[in-house]
């Protein structure tokens, strides 16, 4: 099993509607979690972070974390097609220093 | 305010040959870490440094080494390369390592083609 996993897509959503990224990792002890946007042949770049149970707003993103069920997810809302990319969740233990990272979801914005 | 930088940003080595790759970490960072990303995959994390030492390893072999320099940058030495090793390599460079609102901030990175 691995231990952080993401649907590999591609989501298909419209412009303007609301994009939900959903992803669930398999260790208790991973305690924070980052969001990595990564548009095709570059690199990863930050958009939010969590490490607390519940929501997390930044502009049009919202990250939730529920740690009983081990699962994180990204809402982006009014979704433009500046947003078609690929999606990275990664996971972090506190005793570790390395990211873990699912494969990612691509999520395409249709005009 | 200079974000992370990566050299070279291309390169092409034969099967066999030995790479070094570059990294300096953005202004006030003190922590690299780098990571290999195969085509249609996450990015796997291959080791980091913090204080000039390697603080944790991933699942790679010996054949991948690195060092950190007394002004933060970094380097990745891969020795014997394979075809498999052909990927992007991602420096990511944080304020020291290890506590929960660290985030880690990637370079542009080095595409690598082994033939």
């Amino acid at each position: 099993q691995k231990e952080v996993e993401q649907n590999s897509g591609p989501l298909s959503v419209p412009e303007g509607a609301i994009a939900s990224l959903n992803c669930t990792y398999s260790d208790r002890g991973s305690q924070s979690f980052f969001w990595y946007r990564q548009y095709s042949g570059k690199s990863p770049e930050l958009i939010m972070s969590i490490y607390s149970n519940g929501d997390k707003e930044d502009g049009r993103f919202t990250a939730q974390l529920n740690k009983a069920s081990q699962y994180v997810s990204l809402l982006i809302r009014d979704s433009q097609p500046s947003d078609s990319a690929t999606y990275l969740c990664a996971g972090r233990m506190d005793s570790s220093y390395k990211l873990i990272f699912g494969s990612g979801t691509r999520l395409l914005v249709r005009p | 305010d200079a974000g992370v930088t990566q050299s070279p940003t291309h390169l092409i080595k034969t099967r066999g040959q030995q790479v070094t790759l570059r990294c300096s970490p953005k202004s006030g960072h003190d922590t690299v870490s780098w990571y290999q990303q195969a085509l249609g995959q996450g990015p796997q994390f291959i080791f980091q440094y913090y204080e000039e030492e390697e603080r944790q390893r991933g699942n790679f072999p010996d054949r991948f080494s690195g060092h950190q320099f007394p002004n933060y940058s970094s380097e990745l030495n891969v020795n014997a390369l394979l075809l498999g090793d052909s990927a992007l390599y991602l420096c990511a460079s944080s304020l020291r390592g290890i506590h929960m609102n660290t985030e880690a901030f990637f370079g542009q990175g080095t595409r690598l083609t082994v033939v």
